[in-house]
């Protein structure tokens, strides 16, 4: 069990370009999730996944944010025209859905630096 | 809808001192209760949760919390601090049939000796 990866760590974009991170969850989970956190604050809630269907969207997942997971298997979250308010540590987790107060578990994180 | 609340953004204790951070919850319906442990730079380690059962709940690390339905309040309590439990530490909620977490502002635990 490798746990949940990120890539990158660490991105630093100017204002206007796109990027885009991934996210490998634990192999057997089939529950993925994205967060993001802002300095000084816990994690918010962005989307999540089950399989390869993404069944909810936070109200914070502006139209330039989209997020898939096309194969049921790793995820990617592509942030459009950024802008200097997209600056926080977007964290990826992962869980296995079925059992009550499923735990998830939380990959390193890439932080993005919006110029 | 659900909401956690941190009372202290910062716990300042000494090496071998007990150690309790606070945490209240809101919700109309039954829950679930966690509490996260972020070193610098790192994700999220869970610590412990609360599904249902006895109130008190053992952790990693030497870590408990207990589980207060009347007081609405999940406080994480360790009886000795040592100067590697220096980290943020984050209370979160979620609900039968909603998987997602909500998380408090975090409470930040400074061991000096």
């Amino acid at each position: 069990d490798t746990g949940v990866s990120q890539d990158p760590r660490h991105k630093i974009t100017k204002r206007g370009q796109n990027v885009t991170f991934r996210c490998d969850p634990i192999s057997e989970h089939n529950r993925l999730y994205w967060y993001r956190q802002t300095l000084g604050q816990g994690p918010e809630f962005l989307t999540y996944f089950q399989n390869e269907a993404q069944l909810e969207k936070s109200r914070l997942l502006s139209d330039r944010f989209s997020a898939e997971r096309p194969k049921g298997s790793f995820s990617t979250l592509e942030i459009q025209r950024t802008e200097q308010g997209d600056s926080a540590m977007y964290l990826c987790a992962s869980s296995l859905a079925g059992s009550s107060g499923e735990t998830q578990y939380f990959g390193p994180g890439t932080r993005l630096l919006v110029l | 809808a659900q909401s956690v609340t941190q009372l202290d953004s910062q716990v300042p204790v000494f090496e071998e001192a007990p150690v309790e951070l606070r945490c209240n919850y809101s919700s109309s319906v039954s829950v679930y209760l966690f509490w996260y442990v972020q070193y610098p730079n790192q994700g999220l380690q869970l610590l412990l949760k609360y599904l249902s059962g006895s109130t008190l709940v053992k952790g990693i690390n030497g870590f408990e919390a207990e589980f207060n339905k009347s007081q609405t309040s999940f406080h994480l309590r360790k009886p000795s601090v040592h100067i590697s439990d220096t980290a943020e530490y984050f209370c979160a909620v979620s609900t039968s049939g909603y998987s997602t977490l909500t998380f408090g502002k975090g409470t930040m635990l400074l061991v000096s000796p």
